[in-house]
């Protein structure tokens, strides 16, 4: 078991450049969520997946993000144009179907826009 | 949905346990308690969940009170290591499913 695999690692951009974020889960998962962590606002929920499909997407700040799951394998969270005020840790998580199973984490994203 | 209550902040000395209390007075019947912690620089790490038995895995003890309105989870022989953010959750539903919302949990210190 590979875990949740996030990419990059690290991200420094500019403000106004355009920033994809990767996420690949868990084999066997269905569900898929994209959280943000800050210091001011802790770990919040941006959107949530089933079956590839968005279900929940009321925590996405405004238009200028977005996120998309091409196949039960691959996610991603784009922010364009990045501002400032979008520099946090952006983590990715995976769930096998059944609403009580556990949430599994990858090791996020830390995003410096500039 | 049940809000849970943690304190901010608790330490612990190395070797002994670790009790962690969370406060979750309007749980509802069906709902789940789940713990989960944040090593820094990591994603947050599942340890256990419990519906009103008490539960014991390899990480962690799950005891719920009788009336389901509090939760402590217990570290048995704390570790350095186990110094992260402790999170204590009770399931938001959305679509059927359940969806874990985090509070800011308790900062667990473990000091030699």
């Amino acid at each position: 078991d590979a875990g949740v695999i996030q990419s990059p690692r690290h991200e420094v951009t500019e403000m106004g450049q355009e920033v994809t974020l990767r996420c690949k889960p868990i084999s066997g998962h269905n569900s898929l969520f994209w959280y943000r962590q800050t210091m001011m606002r802790g770990l919040e929920l941006l959107i949530y997946f089933n079956n590839n499909v968005p279900i929940d997407d009321s925590g996405m700040p405004e238009d200028r993000f977005s996120a998309k799951m091409p196949n039960a394998s691959f996610s991603t969270l784009k922010i364009q144009p990045s501002e400032p005020r979008d520099s946090a840790v952006y983590f990715c998580a995976s769930r096998r179907d059944g609403g009580r199973s556990p949430l599994h984490f990858g090791n996020g994203t830390r995003l410096t826009v500039t | 949905d049940a809000k849970t209550t943690q304190p901010p902040s608790m330490d612990c000395a190395e070797g002994r346990a670790a009790n962690l209390p969370c406060n979750h007075s309007t749980i509802s019947g069906n709902e789940y308690v789940y713990w989960y912690r944040q090593i820094h620089s990591q994603g947050p790490q599942y340890i256990i969940h419990g519906l009103k038995n008490n539960e014991t895995n390899e990480m962690a003890s799950l005891i719920i009170t009788e009336d389901r309105k509090s939760s402590t989870l217990i570290l048995p022989h704390a570790t350095l290591r186990d110094t992260a953010v402790y999170y204590c959750i009770v399931r938001v539903a959305s679509g059927g499913s359940y969806i874990p919302t985090f509070g800011r949990g308790t900062s667990l210190i473990v000091h030699p």
